[in-house]
């Protein structure tokens, strides 16, 4: 599949750790952010997203947890699973979700059974 | 199934050759786009459509246009392909312009150009 970055920030786990990816985003302006994976040879997929008027949402074994005064977002992966392995982006936008999106370069996750 | 699909997924030609990639959703999506992806530089904009006929540049846009005469297709092309376009190329769609949660992507075309 294709490769979608040569030296990409690589975290390693084991199956049924948990993982914290983290992303520092650039415009303080920003009100809206999003979590994506990518599989080798997909396009970016939807995770979750969250609003600059919340700290912390949770889905389905993955938690976003938002830091304003630092201009920092987390993703949290519950119980990692082989599965899991991808590369994650953040990204940001203004006005909630109507301005282009910005793209962080991305962290490959990578996990061993 | 919903499903953004690209054609070709993998293209190589040569400088200056004109070139069309095809994209097509079949979700009745008004908001479609473009973006390319490079090592170190992540996922960025080409051309984005609110709905048909409605076309605005994104953050990259030089050496690229786009058409939406339909609601399902949105046509990228290459007037004069560079070898700086060499890339990875995704489409996506949306239902509207502020509802990120419901964006898919394409699964890629990787272009080459010599």
């Amino acid at each position: 599949g294709e490769s979608v970055g040569l030296h990409l920030p690589t975290l390693s786990v084991q199956e049924g750790d948990n993982s914290i990816i983290n992303c520092a985003y650039s415009n303080s302006a920003s009100d809206y952010f999003i979590w994506y994976k990518q599989e080798s040879g997909k396009g970016p997929q939807f995770i979750i997203d969250i609003r600059s008027n919340m700290d912390k949402r949770q889905g389905q074994r993955v938690t976003v947890l938002l830091n304003k005064t630092v201009k920092h977002l987390s993703l949290q992966i519950a119980a990692t699973q082989p599965g899991d392995s991808a590369v994650y982006f953040c990204a940001e936008t203004l006005n909630s979700g109507y301005s282009t999106l910005t793209f962080g370069k991305g962290t490959m996750l990578l996990v061993s059974p | 199934e919903a499903q953004v699909t690209q054609n070709p997924r993998y293209l190589i030609t040569v400088t200056g050759k004109k070139l069309t990639v095809t994209c097509s959703q079949n979700m009745n999506h008004e908001y479609m786009s473009w973006y390319r992806q490079d090592p170190g530089l992540g996922l960025r904009q080409i051309y984005y459509s609110m709905n048909v006929e409605v076309t605005d540049k994104g953050d990259v846009p030089e050496g690229y246009k786009v058409s939406r005469k339909e609601k399902r297709n949105f046509p990228l092309i290459l007037e004069s392909p560079s070898p700086n376009q060499t890339s990875l190329y995704f489409c996506a769609s949306r239902d509207r312009a502020g509802v990120q949660e419901t964006q898919y992507f394409g699964p890629g075309t990787r272009l080459l150009v010599l």
